[in-house]
């Protein structure tokens, strides 16, 4: 495996569920973020993870939970969701949080979340 | 508050056309501003990115232009082809490295 992986790449839940989305960055990276991706809006940053610590949050619904076990891993944790939540959830990597020359951040292709 | 409007929505252009495509940021605390192209299916991918020491960076076919008192940069695609077929993105990223945050989007078409 390469890149970022994400899986399920596909899911469907009712809102009384408990699912986990997971990330995997094959990079070496230290920095990872969850993105919410909605037809029509921006792409919303819901958490950063820098070193496997939680350095932002964006003022995500508690009903989305995130975990970093370590910097290769990052787990978005759903319970309890409302259709609105249905989206594209993007999980992304960087070397770091911010300046030097490698700014560049990798997605993954992003797990489509479909909440019934 | 929205911090980066991304016009056109969409955008169709015959191959060959050069495609432009525009963002406008409202904080002056930014300081990377990428291009991200995204096809059906992927996550979006890293096209360019500049800083806003410079006013231009060019690499192959895709330009960026950056006009800092304006508040604006943009995205020029030379001879465009169906390949470039795809949805782009600026995004703006706020100096502290926590904070990025994207346009809407705009689909472009290229058309044979």
């Amino acid at each position: 495996e390469t890149g970022v992986t994400q899986t399920p790449r596909h899911l469907v839940m009712g809102m009384t569920n408990k699912k986990s989305l997971k990330c995997e960055q094959h990079l070496g990276h230290n920095a990872m973020y969850w993105y919410k991706q909605s037809a029509k809006k921006p792409l919303e940053l819901m958490f950063v993870y820098s070193l496997e610590e939680r350095v932002e949050n964006n003022s995500v619904p508690s009903r989305f939970s995130p975990e970093c076990p370590n910097s290769s891993h990052l787990f978005l944790h759903l319970h309890t969701l409302q259709p609105e939540d249905s989206a594209l959830y993007l999980c992304a990597s960087s070397q770091d949080l911010a300046g030097g020359p490698r700014d560049e951040q990798f997605f993954g292709p992003g797990t489509r979340l479909t909440v019934l | 508050q929205q911090q980066v409007k991304q016009s056109p929505q969409s955008l169709i252009v015959q191959k060959g056309g050069i495609s432009i495509i525009n963002c406008a940021y409202e904080n002056t605390a930014f300081d990377y501003f990428p291009w991200y192209q995204q096809f059906p299916g992927k996550g979006p991918a890293l096209l360019i990115a500049i800083r806003p020491d410079v006013s231009e960076k060019k690499e192959g076919r895709f330009t960026i232009s950056f006009n800092k008192s304006a508040k604006q940069f943009s995205l020029h695609i030379m001879d465009s082809q169906p390949g470039d077929s795809a949805t782009y993105f600026c995004a703006v990223r706020g100096n502290t490295g926590n904070q990025f945050y994207f346009g809407t989007g705009t689909s472009l078409t290229v058309i044979p």
